[in-house]
């Protein structure tokens, strides 16, 4: 299994800011993925992020409004851009270990005002 | 395209068992994965098929027909604990690596 940890856990944010959230692996891993939760939903993934490549985002995603980082084999950051109330949503960030598993951040519980 | 369907939510008894079923219609099927996610935690791994067949781990137990694009996730002995969403999610190979497609997921109430 892996340790993964998100900053910020929660925040409120106004209208137009942008938000970056971190999320750290206490181990290397190749391919880590963002997802988004909004309330009462199920999992949407919003990219996956390879270190060394750039982001591959899903479709209705862009670069523009949520631009990765993967500076290295066990951190990246996800950045919400120019928010509105619609990006209110739950972020999380997981990574692959082994061929299949899957395992999840703690969340990031993000609210615009 | 991906589509993956399970009940909304369902209720059960301590100690009785529930069969949770997933339905779903994908292409590049690469494995069903079964998570488990309490109110306001993050989803925790359960179970993955691959092959046709029953998978036996402890008290839960995942099913995959490939051929009818169907899955269930069988849970025994329920305990209060077990109060949780399930979440249904399909692996897609894309460009060469895995990627999760979940389903909007089955809320369970377990009752004294």
């Amino acid at each position: 299994s892996a340790v993964i940890s998100q900053k910020p856990s929660r925040d409120i944010c106004q209208r137009g800011t942008s938000l970056t959230i971190q999320c750290q692996v206490d181990s290397q891993v190749t391919m880590m993925f963002w997802y988004r939760q909004q309330p009462g939903q199920s999992l949407t993934l919003i990219a996956t992020a390879n270190q060394g490549s750039e982001a591959t985002y899903e479709s209705g995603f862009v670069i523009d409004k949520f631009p990765i980082s993967r500076p290295n084999l066990t951190f990246s950051t996800l950045t919400v851009s120019n928010m509105s109330p619609e990006d209110s949503s739950i972020y999380l960030c997981s990574v692959l270990l082994g061929s299949y598993e899957q395992y999840f951040g703690p969340g990031t519980r993000l609210t615009v005002t | 395209g991906q589509n993956i369907d399970q009940p909304t939510e369902m209720t059960a008894t301590e100690g009785a068992i529930v069969q949770i079923n997933c339905t779903y219609q994908t292409s590049g099927f690469n494995g069903l994965f079964w998570y488990q996610q309490h109110a306001g935690e993050a989803p925790t791994f359960l179970s993955y098929n691959v092959l046709d067949g029953l998978e036996e781990k402890g008290r839960f137990s995942s099913f995959l027909s490939r051929s009818k694009g169907y899955s269930y996730l069988l849970l025994k002995e329920l305990q209060m604990k077990d109060s949780a969403s399930y979440l249904c999610a399909v692996g897609a190979r894309n460009t060469g690596f895995q990627k999760l497609v979940f389903g909007t997921g089955t809320r369970l109430l377990v009752s004294p």
